[in-house]
């Protein structure tokens, strides 16, 4: 049973316009969000997160909304460049617990 | 500052035998988690130190164990080895405090043949 899910495996984007990762969750004990990249033959790096008393967290070119009715968030990268390409992994935590993963979605972005 | 650092980076075994996996945490950092990770099955959680005590364990068999030493280096154990045990074994370490990001090291990749 998957607390956190990321139901499309891959995603193609044209490079310049935005993407969009989505996530879905479904223990509402979750608090705390993050997004992680991983490239091939790399361990995964943090990309930015968001806590359940937020609805929107930017940081340059990415942007994390989390909808806690909905147990869903997405990540947007506008604009999505070439070096973007790489497998995102969606990770939720509730209190003083472990981080949960979702299965990752495979992101290329084409010139 | 250096970063997270795991040893050895590949490793081959033979089914039945016993591995050791090491991690070296960021400095300062006190909680190491670890988990592995398959194609399609993303990162599943094995186990969480902090200071030297398993504080979140996953969904494993005994056969996984861990331990974290006093400079909060910690290595892993995976005993009686099976093929489906071949994946890449990541280690995290951070602050330890609640939301709080963690940093991976660049994993060992472990096949069982």
């Amino acid at each position: 049973d998957q607390q956190v899910k990321q139901n499309s495996p891959s995603l193609s984007v044209q490079e310049g316009r935005i993407s969009i990762l989505n996530c879905d969750y479904t223990n509402s004990m979750f608090d705390y969000f993050l997004w992680y990249k991983k490239y091939p033959a790399e361990g995964p790096t943090f990309l930015i997160s968001i806590s359940s008393i937020k609805d929107k967290n930017e940081d340059g070119r990415f942007t994390v909304f989390l909808n806690k009715s909905a147990k869903h968030l997405s990540l947007h990268i506008v604009p999505s460049q070439p070096g973007d390409s790489a497998v995102y992994f969606c990770a939720a935590s509730a209190r003083g617990q472990n981080f949960v993963f979702g299965p990752g979605t495979r992101l290329s972005v084409l010139p | 500052k250096a970063g997270v650092t795991q040893t050895p980076r590949y490793l081959i075994k033979t089914r039945g035998q016993q591995v050791t996996l090491s991690c070296s945490p960021i400095s300062g950092h006190r909680s190491v988690s670890w988990y592995q990770q398959t194609p399609g099955q993303g990162l599943q959680f094995l186990f969480e130190y902090f200071s030297e005590t398993q504080r979140n364990k996953g969904n494993f068999p005994g056969r996984f164990s861990g331990r974290q030493f006093s400079n909060s280096r910690s290595e892993m154990n995976v005993s009686t080895l099976e093929l489906g045990d071949s994946a890449l074994y990541l280690c995290a370490s951070s602050w330890g405090q609640m939301n709080t990001e963690a940093f991976f090291g660049q994993g060992t990749r472990l096949t069982v043949v």
